[in-house]
């Protein structure tokens, strides 16, 4: 089946860690995305991509980075300067194109910061 | 920029009885897609269903309807029969027809919870 996979669902660490969490799609999509959402803010663009090597900063990207070196994958790193980093993480794929084509979602995972 | 507000955090519904969700959306932009999705407490996102700008017919997907109003930028969702797994959060979403740094982003508002009663 084709799908977008998120690992882990639950994550922990201390405080001054970098984490990385982990994103992979099997619907050959073109455009991946990444997001936070906070109770009460709604889903908040930390980054996406459009293409393999490239990347571009969404609304929340200080304290993040991203990398896209396959098609399939695209892991964010809440590094240490993420100054509340503990927060429910989407990633997302779509098709390109001007149709209307919706976003399809990982089932998340939860970061927890202590 | 464009905006999405869903003025109604939380909302209520009999089983088998009629919801409707709010979502309003600021732009200057006159070709757009919009989307509403449910969060079911699995917190898995699933698209419920798409309107085109350009097509003056409501989309309907079984039990679920919108009423998109243009030109007062209004986008409800209607809930036909509630039933118990309909319970969730659900975000109206608006995605621009036009690139934005090489690609289309999405535009999400903060959701209403939908809870319904037995």
């Amino acid at each position: 089946d084709g799908g977008i996979t998120q690992s882990p669902k639950y994550l922990f660490r201390k405080e001054g860690q970098n984490v990385t969490l982990s994103c992979e799609q099997n619907l050959n999509h073109d455009a991946m995305y990444w997001y936070r959402q906070d109770p009460g803010q709604g889903l908040r663009l930390i980054y996406y991509s459009q293409i393999v090597n490239d990347f571009q900063k969404g609304d929340i990207a200080e304290g993040y980075s991203v990398s896209r070196e396959k098609k399939e994958s695209f892991p964010l790193t809440v590094t240490s300067a993420q100054k509340n980093p503990t927060a429910f993480y989407l990633c997302a794929s779509s098709m390109s194109g001007r149709a209307p084509y919706e976003q399809y979602f990982g089932p998340g995972t939860r970061l927890t910061v202590t | 920029a464009q905006t999405v507000t869903q003025s109604q955090p939380e909302m209520s519904v009999q089983e088998a009885e009629t919801v409707t969700l709010s979502c309003t959306y600021d732009t200057s932009e006159s070709d757009y897609y919009l989307f509403w999705y449910k969060q079911p407490p699995s917190r898995q996102m699933i698209l419920v269903i798409r309107q085109e700008a350009y097509k003056q017919q409501n989309a309907t997907e079984n039990r679920f309807s919108v009423n998109f109003q243009k030109a007062a930028k209004s986008f409800s969702l209607k809930i036909s029969d509630s039933q118990l797994g309909d319970a969730a959060m659900y975000f109206c979403a608006y995605r621009s027809a036009r690139r934005t740094s090489g690609t289309y982003k999405y535009i999400f508002g903060t959701g209403t919870r939908l809870k319904v009663l037995a």
